[in-house]
């Protein structure tokens, strides 16, 4: 089953922050966020695997709660270049890991 | 940086007819999967190969489609008999393998079944 991502968009000002949550009903490995312009390919943002971690890039960091199946990923002081929409991309077998992707979180920035 | 890389970029074609995908993934990675993307959905998972063979492939991947590694660099995804509901942009991702490390998305090759 495809993870479930919430909010389905969310618009915001400039400077403002962001929460995109990230649920999943099977067990999961890691899970994978990206972001895709329109027409672009997804960009790989950070990876997490199951422990409860918290990861950082630059303004944008997540965390991953292993027991309820579930990561989220924060957006700090948003920047217009942070439009786009944001998969989540779950991992549940180790080895070939095939990642399995919610349905995206439309981002959008304005001045 | 090295880049997964696909070509065409763009392909139209008529329904019934064969379309091969390429697609050089980076090249020290192990794992190429291919995944699609129709208009205004989610990225849904196609197959994925691994050691020269498929280690998974999704209810979509049935008969009408292939996958290759011909030579030391190429990965192509083959549509034997395109459908309309074919029309989708089409990802190879790559990886290299390894706990930490996640899939390499190439820009796609939009396909246009007509």
């Amino acid at each position: 089953q495809q993870p479930v991502q919430s909010p389905q968009a969310v618009i915001l000002r400039e400077g403002e922050d962001a929460v995109i949550n990230c649920s999943s009903s099977k067990a999961l490995y890691s899970v994978h966020w990206y972001r895709q312009k329109h027409g672009e390919a997804p960009v790989f943002l950070m990876i997490l695997l199951k422990g409860g971690e918290q990861k950082g890039h630059e303004k944008i960091s997540a965390s991953f709660n292993e027991k309820k199946q579930q990561s989220s990923l924060y957006l700090t002081a948003s920047q217009l270049s942070y439009s786009g929409t944001y998969f989540c991309g779950t991992g549940s077998n180790f080895g070939n890991e095939k990642l399995t992707f919610g349905t995206g979180t439309r981002l959008t920035i304005i001045p | 940086e090295p880049e997964v890389t696909q070509t065409p970029s763009h392909q139209v074609t008529q329904m019934g007819q064969e379309v091969i995908l390429r697609c050089v993934p980076i090249s020290n990675h192990l794992y190429f999967y291919w995944y699609r993307q129709i208009l205004g959905q989610k990225v849904e998972f196609l197959v994925s190969f691994y050691n020269n063979e498929i280690s998974e492939k999704s209810e979509i991947f049935d008969d009408q489609f292939s996958v290759e590694r011909p030579d030391g660099s190429n990965f192509t995804l083959k549509i034997r008999s395109t459908k309309l509901e074919d029309s989708a942009m089409y990802f190879c991702a790559s990886r290299v393998g390894g706990l930490q490390e996640t899939q390499y998305f190439g820009p796609g090759t939009r396909l246009l079944v007509l």
